[in-house]
């Protein structure tokens, strides 16, 4: 069956714009997770939620970042007035419901460059 | 603070060799330890995971990790390296008082296997 499917795969923005990444997970899955990943680093959580909902979001850096899931299926990462320090690849995980217990199924990635 | 240490940041082996990647964890109570790996162009994949019982977990690919409590490491092992292994791996923990699955990556080490 389909995995995580994330779009664009790619996005170069200019500093300051407006950006949104969307995550498509895979279907009956009702746990979603955000993580960003920087060069050299490992995956940092941003935000997760369960359903509708934003049960997690302690790990946005700031304001500027906000998601949404509005059916508890797709959801969008959406980072107003972009720097350069949010240049990234920002993966997306789901799972079939949330707890350790659960695997989280990652997708490619969307390689965000801020200019 | 809670920290998960990859020391390792690059590791060559040659194809047929065995291979040993290393993590540590610092956390209040022992937690639920994972192991990723990473190809280009892929979406992270869970290669095994302990949550309690036997120490010694085995894996998808071949691969095996040790949990050792007196040591706070969860190091993972290959005893026969394939090229397609060349890949990152990331060891990643899970708090168990954390109802709903977060998970804090290490930096993550990069293998690369030569003929």
């Amino acid at each position: 069956g389909a995995g995580v499917s994330q779009t664009p795969s790619n996005k170069v923005t200019e500093k300051g714009k407006y950006v949104e990444l969307r995550c498509d997970p895979i279907s009956g899955h009702t746990a979603l997770y955000w993580y960003r990943q920087s060069l050299g680093q490992g995956p940092e959580f941003l935000i997760y939620f369960q359903g509708t909902g934003a049960a997690d979001d302690s790990g946005l850096p700031n304001d500027r970042f906000f998601a949404v899931r509005p059916e508890g299926s797709v959801s969008t990462l959406k980072i107003q007035r972009t720097e350069r320090g949010d240049s990234a690849v920002y993966l997306c995980a789901s799972s079939l419901f949330a707890g350790q217990s659960y695997e989280q199924y990652f997708g490619p990635g969307t390689r965000l460059t801020v200019t | 603070a809670q920290s998960v240490t990859q020391p390792d940041i690059h590791i060559t082996v040659s194809e047929g060799a065995s291979l040993e990647l290393r993590c540590n964890y610092s956390y209040g109570a022992t937690p639920y330890l994972f192991w990723y790996v990473q190809s280009p162009g892929q979406g992270l994949q869970l290669l095994l995971k302990y949550f309690s019982g036997d120490t010694l977990v085995q894996g998808i690919k071949g691969f095996e990790a040790e949990f050792k409590r007196s040591q706070s490491s969860f190091n993972l092992r290959k005893p026969s390296v394939h090229w397609s292994d060349a890949a990152e791996y990331f060891c990643a923990v899970g708090a168990k008082t954390d109802s709903w699955g977060k998970l804090q990556f290490g930096a993550g080490t990069q293998v690369v296997v030569t003929p």
